[in-house]
């Protein structure tokens, strides 16, 4: 079965400091993708980033990037420089590859709340 | 850019009422979903919609839920005789399958009440 653990609940930083989010899976599948989403506090769900398990190469987008390490099965994403717009709850998910065709859920981690203060 | 939209954005219902939550997914989209989320929880799969047919559901989607696309447009959810433990946050999906864009967008999702 596959699972997602963010062990973090609760982060609270000040502004201009970088902050980690950590996010460790499971999954019996040899491929699959890992994403994350932001919920800022008007409770929307905002995609920020899909990677598949076959591409290991860091990723970075402005002040936001992610790591992922297939040997610790871990996607961690780091906002470097934060700013008081980043406060919001940020979820890691994780798809299995299509077997059956139509679905690909996805598999949500607790989230982990993020507040940015000035 | 094209997105997801929901309506309503809230409902409040009694208990054992019937409520039916609206979806129009991104126009191209071919695979519809359909999430909850309970207050400050995590969100949680139902259901997902391929070719008119469920593709997959979870254990949540219990003889309750019904999920329908009565036309080319909308993506419904209906609940059949809601109870207080169905007050959450639904949240609407759709996905174009393949490429570098494949991955679930999310509407702004519909908080239901039930009282």
């Amino acid at each position: 079965a596959q699972k997602v653990t963010q062990a973090q609940t609760e982060i609270s930083v000040v502004e201009k400091e970088d902050v980690t989010l950590d996010c460790v899976y499971e999954t019996r599948d040899t491929t699959y993708y890992l994403f994350w989403y932001k919920q800022p506090p008007s409770g929307e769900l905002v995609f920020l980033i899909r990677r598949n398990s076959f591409d290991e190469q860091n990723e970075i987008s402005g002040r936001y990037s992610w790591n992922f390490q297939k040997s610790t099965s871990s996607f961690n994403f780091t906002i470097t420089a934060s700013q008081v717009v980043d406060s919001a709850v940020y979820f890691c998910a994780l798809s299995e590859a299509i077997k059956i065709q139509g679905a690909q859920k996805l598999v949500f981690g607790q989230g982990t709340r993020l507040t940015i203060n000035p | 850019e094209p997105e997801v939209t929901q309506t309503p954005s809230h409902q409040v219902t009694q208990m054992g009422q019937e409520v039916i939550l609206r979806c129009v997914p991104i126009s191209n989209h071919l695979y519809f979903y359909w999430y909850r989320q309970i207050l400050g929880q995590k969100v949680e799969f139902l259901v997902s919609f391929y070719n008119n047919e469920i593709s997959e559901k979870s254990e949540i989607f219990d003889d309750q839920f019904s999920v329908e696309r009565p036309d080319g447009s909308n993506f419904t959810l209906k609940i059949r005789s809601t109870k207080l433990e169905d007050s959450a946050m639904y949240f609407c999906a759709s996905r174009i399958a393949g490429g570098p864009t494949d991955t679930q967008y999310f509407g702004p999702g519909t908080r239901l009440t039930v009282l």
